[in-house]
């Protein structure tokens, strides 16, 4: 089974600064059909998460271009520039190459 | 417009059995596989499975095989997981995700208490 280490467990940022996540899969997340099946997803307090990001660095519509997604094989960053008080939350990475597996989550808290 | 609508807050005690549905709307429901996730309170999410709303052909997580079951009413659009012999550690919200993960249910909390 795959194993997604996401780091750090919790984050506390002022607005305006910028932050990074990590997730490392313990296989490499390149598919058969050579695309890589990562996703950031966020979860707003009380609410379903939402995923901001696919296939690594697409984001979602609507998503602001403050959030960017990075990586490859078995290394990825999300990374938020300029927080912003609507960004708080709890981030997953979640991997969708075999099968489905989170991240442990990342609790992102505005200073 | 995607909608994934989940029914309601279920209360049931230990050994009873409970059906959640999700009715999906504003797309071919069996265009799009349906995924299962269990959040526990305060804990993360835990992906619990998938249907193939095609086939109907239910996977399991590991974690999973035994007490849950994967099913559809294709013809309504729904897809519903029925979880039985309820434990206390089953006391968690439920959410179905349309497959890519773009689209989730509002989530469906069940407490298991006697």
């Amino acid at each position: 089974d795959v194993v997604m280490t996401q780091t750090p467990p919790s984050l506390s940022v002022a607005i305006g600064q910028s932050v990074s996540i990590s997730c490392k899969s313990s296989q490499s997340l390149v598919a058969s059909d050579k695309n890589t099946y990562l996703n950031w997803l966020l979860q707003s307090p009380g609410r379903s998460p939402k995923r901001l990001i696919y296939q690594v660095s697409k984001l979602d519509s609507g998503v602001p271009d403050r959030f960017s997604g990075s990586g490859s094989e078995k290394d990825f960053t999300l990374k938020i520039s300029r927080v912003e008080a609507e960004d708080l939350g709890v981030y997953y990475c979640l991997q969708g190459t075999h099968l489905l597996t989170f991240g442990s989550g990342t609790k992102l808290e505005i200073k | 417009q995607i909608q994934l609508v989940q029914s309601g807050p279920e209360l049931k005690k230990p050994g009873e059995s409970v059906k959640i549905s999700c009715k999906a709307s504003g797309y071919t429901f069996t265009d799009y596989a349906m995924h299962w996730v269990k959040q526990a309170p305060g804990k993360g999410l835990k992906w619990m499975g998938w249907i193939n709303t095609y086939t109907g052909k239910p996977t399991y997580a590991d974690d999973f095989k035994g007490r849950f079951v994967f099913s559809l009413e294709a013809s309504a659009s729904t897809a519903n997981l029925q979880i039985s012999n309820l434990k206390n550690e089953d006391t968690a919200t439920y959410f179905c995700a349309r497959s890519g993960g773009a689209y989730w249910g509002q989530g469906t909390l069940v407490t298991v208490s006697s």
